[in-house]
């Protein structure tokens, strides 16, 4: 089946540590998405990448990082630098170079991170 | 700050009702609009886009885009319990720009 895989779904880290989130994707999907959900809140556009080798700034991307070099993974990694990294995290691709029309954007299941 | 605002829930209605939720944007150059459905702990699901002026039915959902008004809602006729969640508004901007805002959602509970 064709689909996002996040992983892990669960995760704990203490202060300082760093942690990489993993995203892939069987779908041939051209951009890819990292967003933050915070309880009761909307999503936040982390990083997101159109192309392999290529990734942009969201509105939120300072103590994160990302790397695209394999159009199929775009991995996350929450870094000590980011001051309140508890939330859940999604990950979302979309195909195409225009949203125009049938395009969807469908997101992955999710990877909680907690930090203690 | 392109922004995309829903109107404040939580929304409760009696099952079979009409439920009705707005949601206004920023960026009168915006071209599509979603609307997502979100379960306590699970991921979103697109249950309806809407890119032209009017309305979109799909089943019990109706999309209705004004971007005069820079105003999209999303009515859900015969509402059920299993339609309790959050329901997000995402818009995207003119261009080739692959960026969705979102709002902060609103809650729905129908109750039996």
């Amino acid at each position: 089946d064709g689909g996002i895989t996040q992983s892990p779904k669960y995760l704990f880290r203490k202060e300082g540590q760093n942690v990489t989130l993993s995203c892939e994707q069987n779908l041939n999907h051209d951009a890819m998405y990292w967003y933050r959900q915070d309880p009761g809140q909307g999503l936040r556009l982390i990083y997101y990448s159109q192309i392999v080798n290529d990734f942009q700034k969201g509105d939120i991307a300072e103590g994160y990082s990302v790397s695209r070099e394999k159009k199929e993974s775009f991995p996350l990694t929450v870094t000590s630098a980011q001051k309140n990294p508890t939330a859940f995290y999604l990950c979302a691709s979309i195909n195409g170079p225009n949203m125009y029309g049938a395009n969807v954007l469908t997101f992955g299941a999710g990877s909680r991170l907690t930090v203690l | 700050q392109k922004e995309v605002e829903q109107n404040s829930g939580p929304l409760s209605v009696p099952e079979g009702a009409i439920a009705s939720l707005n949601c206004t944007y920023s960026d009168r150059g915006s071209q599509s609009f979603f609307w997502y459905r979100q379960y306590s702990g699970k991921s979103p699901e697109l249950i309806m886009s809407i890119y032209s002026n009017g309305d979109k039915e799909d089943g019990r959902f109706t999309a209705q885009l004004n971007k005069a008004s820079q105003y999209v809602s999303l009515l859900i006729r015969d509402s059920q319990p299993s339609d309790s969640a959050t329901y997000l508004c995402a818009v995207k901007g003119g261009g080739s720009n692959y960026k969705l805002t979102f709002g902060k959602g609103t809650l729905l509970t129908v109750n039996p």
